[in-house]
């Protein structure tokens, strides 16, 4: 099946800088990309998602991109602030009515 | 609360004791999976169903079981063959053909 690798598993960045998390995926029929966030104690939320008929997508201060060639995505966070702070999932996912598999995680921490 | 109600908030168990997760939605998806959440492991599925009275096993379906007698309810119950069940559960459904995931605030699992 599926396996996702998620970099780094924590990260700190002073609020205004960029945060970016890395993921890498092993199955190439893979062509859905979400991204959660998931605050402390709470249900993950959707917060943008790629397909693989795109390189990129930005919603406001967020963007992924993606390589198909590579099998890799990324998620990028500009002008961090204090809110931003939560554990970031990516996931794969091979049509809609397959599974998610997910990546393991990474806590962001943004420093006021 | 988002259309999918996970109940319990806590639930404490007893060694040797069966228990049962509740996870009832109204958005009349189809697809209902579990996962389960614990640190540094990312989300994995124990079972998911794609239509009533059918359900699959996930990658960690054992001492885990369900039913699915009603498009609206996914019921886990957590048995005594599971030996280390304490972590954080999540429910999450969709439509069969859509790719989002809308998640349930989760049940958090304790043995005692």
């Amino acid at each position: 099946g599926e396996n996702v690798e998620q970099h780094p598993s924590t990260l700190s960045v002073q609020e205004g800088d960029s945060a970016v998390i890395k993921c890498t995926y092993s199955d190439s029929a893979s062509n859905y990309f979400p991204w959660y966030k998931q605050e402390l104690g709470k249900r993950p939320q959707l917060i943008i998602d790629i397909r693989s008929n795109v390189g990129e997508k930005k919603d406001q201060r967020i963007a992924v991109t993606l390589n198909k060639t590579a099998k890799h995505f990324s998620l990028h966070i500009t002008e961090t602030q204090p809110e931003d702070s939560a554990v970031y999932f990516c996931a794969a996912s091979i049509s809609p009515g397959n599974q998610f598999y997910f990546g393991t995680g990474t806590s962001l921490t943004v420093i006021p | 609360d988002g259309g999918i109600t996970q109940s319990p908030k806590y639930l404490f168990r007893k060694e040797g004791q069966n228990v049962t997760l509740s996870c009832e939605q109204n958005l009349n998806h189809d697809a209902m999976y579990w996962y389960r959440q614990d640190p540094g492991q990312g989300l994995r599925l124990i079972y998911y169903s794609q239509i009533v009275n059918d359900f699959q096993k996930g990658d960690i379906a054992e001492g885990y079981s369900v039913s699915r007698e009603k498009k609206e309810s996914f019921p886990l119950t957590v048995t005594s063959a599971q030996k280390n069940p304490t972590a954080f559960y999540l429910c999450a459904s969709r439509l069969t053909n859509y790719y989002g995931y809308t998640f349930g605030s989760g049940t958090r699992l304790t043995v005692v």
